[in-house]
């Protein structure tokens, strides 16, 4: 079954404690993309890849980090979370760049 | 001025009515256009992809595209209580430009067909 798999889906933390959000697809997608829901405010791109090794900042990149050295994985790092990163984030890729997204399920953070 | 604009609604129409769900964007070299759903407690999915002036129909849906006038729509016809979501246009800047991975999405219509 095609898919884009995140991990954890809620996770509750606390300020400046590190935390990896993983994302994982198995369609041999080329791009991947992080976008983080508010409400009021839509979805925000974070972060995309075009391919393996590149990577580039959507809208709201502050306090966030990627990495894509495998095609299939494209984790969500958060070096020092802060309240203002509580949100629902969605990892999702595309045959091609920014095309017909598939979405994973969905992650909700809460940073204390 | 917002890259994306949708009206947030919510708009609620009868069950059997037309629903008409309109977009505006900003960037006149934008390319691609997208219709995605998304019901509460869940993903955004696909409905529809449109890249040129016109209409494009997929079953009782049909986007709309006018790139003259910056705007895409959606009309879903036959509303059903079903299709009761949260409905997200995306924007794609086109090949060549620095935002060529960046898809921006308005911040979604609330939909709510009543039977």
């Amino acid at each position: 079954e095609a898919q884009v798999t995140q991990n954890p889906r809620y996770l509750i933390t606390v300020t400046g404690k590190k935390l990896t959000v993983t994302c994982s697809q198995n369609m041999n997608h080329e791009y991947m993309s992080w976008y983080r829901q508010d409400p009021g405010l839509g979805l925000r791109q974070i972060y995309y890849s075009m391919n393996v090794e590149v990577t580039d900042k959507g809208d709201v990149p502050e306090g966030y980090k990627v990495s894509r050295k495998e095609k299939r994985n494209f984790p969500l790092i958060l070096e020092s979370p802060s309240p203002n990163q509580t949100s629902l984030y969605f990892c999702a890729s595309s045959l091609v760049a920014a095309g017909e997204l598939f979405f994973g399920e969905g992650s909700r953070l809460t940073v204390l | 001025q917002k890259e994306v604009e949708q009206n947030s609604g919510p708009l609620s129409v009868p069950e059997g009515a037309i629903a008409s769900l309109n977009c505006t964007y900003s960037d006149r070299v934008s390319q691609s256009f997208f219709w995605y759903r998304q019901y509460s407690g869940k993903s955004p999915e696909l409905i529809m992809s449109i890249y040129s002036n016109g209409d494009k129909e997929d079953g009782r849906f049909t986007a709309q595209l006018n790139k003259a006038s910056q705007y895409v729509s959606l009309l879903i016809r036959d509303s059903q209580p079903s299709d009761s979501a949260t409905y997200l246009c995306a924007v794609k800047v086109g090949a060549g430009g620095t935002s060529y991975g960046k898809l921006t999405f308005g911040q979604g219509t609330i939909l709510t067909v009543h039977p």
